[in-house]
């Protein structure tokens, strides 16, 4: 069965400092990657998604993740995080034919000024 | 682009009543919609998945009696808590995808269930 862990549920960092987020997986088949962040009481907005191909993905408010198959991993990262990322980070697992997704515990990220 | 509208927001009610919670698509057309609850501080934890025009899949240990799902159209699903009572109460998420190959879930802003 596939699964998802996120091995960090809370990290605080400092405005302006780098952050990584750490997202391992267990899965099948080759895997569809994903990660979500949500703010309180809201819906999940998708940050960034793996199919295929590059293995550095780029994605929105200047987050990026590097899927890594021999580790089974697919952390997110950005280099200077801002008071406007502090959420909850979901990381999720789905693959081609298989419309489900998988979401791991979530991490809450805290920045301190 | 591909927004998924989810209405109420936040509701409040006594135990017992039915409450019916909306998806919508507004910008693209939703072949599959799947509906998703999230106890605090935890999660998502998938519930069903529907498809329009036909029945809804739900995953194991939920009650399909007592969350009733629609997919009517191509653009709305909804669920409905038949007979609430406060052990439903919780954060209800929709989540929507339009079939086409490679393309993500788009989530709804959530609805708070709180059952007095």
């Amino acid at each position: 069965a596939q699964s998802v862990t996120q091995p960090d549920i809370h990290i605080t960092v400092s405005e302006g400092a780098s952050l990584e987020l750490r997202c391992n997986y267990s899965y099948g088949a080759t895997p569809y990657l994903f990660w979500y962040v949500q703010s309180p009481g809201q819906g999940l907005q998708l940050l960034l998604k793996y199919f295929s191909g590059d293995t550095l993905v780029q994605g929105i408010k200047g987050f990026e993740a590097e899927f890594k198959r021999s580790q089974s991993s697919f952390n997110l990262r950005k280099p200077s995080v801002h008071w406007s990322d502090a959420a909850e980070y979901f990381c999720a697992v789905g693959s081609f034919g298989n419309e489900k997704l998988t979401f791991g515990t979530g991490t809450r990220l805290t920045i301190i000024p | 682009g591909a927004v998924v509208s989810q209405h109420p927001s936040w509701v409040i009610c006594k135990s017992g009543t039915s409450v019916k919670i909306e998806c919508r698509s507004l910008d693209f057309q939703a072949t599959t919609m799947f509906w998703y609850r999230q106890f605090p501080k935890q999660s998502l934890m998938l519930m069903a998945t529907s498809n329009e025009g036909s029945k809804a899949t739900y995953e194991q240990g939920v009650e399909k009696d007592k969350f009733l799902i629609n997919h009517a159209s191509l653009t709305l699903s909804t669920l409905t808590v038949t007979s609430a009572h406060p052990e439903d109460s919780s954060f209800y998420i929709c989540s929507a995808i339009d079939g086409t190959v490679n393309q993500p879930q788009h989530f709804g802003d959530g609805t708070r269930l709180s059952i007095l």
